[in-house]
């Protein structure tokens, strides 16, 4: 079965610190693809990036960069230097597939909360 | 206009009414959805239709009831729904593909007295 795991269930921190959400994912498919969202207060959830099972290069977006290692099945993120605006509720998803089926069907983690305080 | 947009924003309803959450994509996916998001828990995934076809329905109650004319538009049929069914409704759609990250509207919350 397929499951995408965000173990920290809230974080504070105060601003300009760095901070890292974990997401942990299972899979048996060899070709998979994973995501991250940002919901802010408003509601609305804002896709930030997709990367697929065979581009384990790490990459980075202004303050923020993802860490993915297929060896311990994570897909990290970390904000840098954060901000009051950071705050939001981050959620990690995994692409669903039935054998040849790709039904771009998500499966999301239950989210992490992270406060910013200025 | 662009994006996913959702109507109403808020719905206040009794438990006797009969309302409708609309949903409109203007990024040319043919494959959209609905989620439901209560207080303290995950996404929850209630319908899932490609090209105007259901291909899921994760065991929602049928006071529940969607409808998709078009790939462009989904609604949400209620009808004596529970107190417990308050929660934020969102909407997505993407590419109906395993690389297909979805778009989501801003959500409608629903408050059900």
């Amino acid at each position: 079965a397929q499951k995408v795991t965000q173990a920290q269930t809230e974080i504070s921190v105060v601003e300009k610190e760095d901070v890292t959400l974990d997401c942990v994912y299972e899979t048996r498919d060899t070709t998979y693809y994973l995501f991250w969202y940002k919901q802010p207060p408003s509601g609305e959830l804002v896709f930030l990036i997709r990367r697929n099972s065979f581009d384990e290069q790490n990459e980075i977006s202004g303050r923020y960069s993802w860490n993915f290692q297929k060896s311990t099945s994570s897909f990290n993120f970390t904000i840098t230097a954060s901000q009051v605006v950071d705050s939001a509720v981050y959620f990690c998803a995994l692409s669903e597939t039935h054998g040849s089926s790709n039904t771009g069907k998500l499966i999301f983690g239950q989210g992490t909360t992270l406060q910013v305080k200025p | 206009e662009t994006g996913v947009t959702q109507t109403p924003r808020h719905l206040v309803m009794g438990m006797t009414n009969k309302k409708s959450l609309k949903c409109e994509q203007h990024l040319g996916h043919n494959a959209m959805y609905w989620y439901k998001q209560s207080a303290k828990k995950p996404l929850e995934l209630m319908f899932v239709y490609n090209f105007k076809e259901q291909t899921e329905n994760n065991s929602v109650p049928s006071r529940f009831s969607p409808e998709c004319p078009n790939s462009s538009h989904l609604f949400l049929h209620l009808h004596t729904l529970q107190p417990e069914d308050s929660a934020l409704y969102l909407c997505a759609s993407s590419h109906p593909s395993i690389r297909g990250e979805q778009y989501f509207g801003p959500g409608t919350r629903l408050t059900v007295t």
